[in-house]
């Protein structure tokens, strides 16, 4: 079965330092990663997922296929990069989009 | 934002009642999900479907059913409200998994 880990469920940094949101995954064959961001009581957004290797809002993530994981980064965390991060992993050409539980980054300041 | 509209957008019931709650898009998506968005579990899997009346059951099925008549409409039935099903319940479009669009969100409280 697929599943989702986010092992932080809260991360806290000061601004302007960096920032790493852990995702790893369990799937058998080759998934499609992605990140959403969602602000307070707002609808998910889309961040950024695998294939298009684009960086949005200074953010990027990188598959790692041996370590099953897709960590999100940032380089120097900004006050409002804080919200609720979740990881999902698609398959089957959609059949199945699953989520992680989630990881609660605040900035300080 | 693809166009996804979810209604309602609040809703308070009585437990013992069916409940229906509706995802309506305009991007011609082939899969339509239902999630719920709990604290401490993230968002879990409802149902889903990918096509007219083509839907199975994801993570959380118990208690709910759907129905997608139209491609445009997709309707989570919760067919005697409980207390356990108090949560904010989301619908999503995809094409193809390449990414999946959320819809504002429906704030359900059953008392």
């Amino acid at each position: 079965a697929q599943r989702v880990t986010q092992p932080e469920k809260l991360l806290s940094v000061f601004k302007g330092a960096p920032v790493e949101l852990k995702c790893n995954y369990s799937y058998s064959g080759s998934p499609e990663l992605f990140w959403y961001v969602q602000y307070s009581r707002q609808r998910l957004q889309l961040l950024l997922r695998h294939i298009s290797r684009e960086s949005i809002k200074g953010f990027t993530a990188d598959l790692n296929k041996g370590e099953t994981s897709f960590h999100l980064k940032k380089p120097f965390a900004q006050e409002e990069d804080s919200a609720m991060y979740y990881c999902a992993l698609s398959t089957n050409y959609g059949q199945n989009f699953v989520f992680g539980p989630g990881t609660r980054l605040s900035v300080l300041p | 934002d693809a166009g996804i509209t979810q209604s309602p957008r609040h809703k308070v019931t009585e437990t013992g009642t069916p409940v229906t709650l509706r995802c309506h898009q305009t991007e011609n998506h082939r899969y339509m999900y239902w999630y719920r968005q709990d604290p401490g579990h993230g968002l879990r899997l409802i149902h889903y479907s990918y096509g007219v009346k083509d839907t199975d059951k994801g993570e959380v099925s118990d208690g709910y059913s759907v129905s997608r008549s139209k491609t445009e409409d997709f309707l989570l039935t919760l067919e005697s409200a409980t207390s356990s099903q108090t949560s904010v319940y989301f619908c999503a479009i995809s094409e193809s998994g390449r990414a999946a669009f959320f819809g504002q969100g429906t704030r359900l409280t059953v008392v």
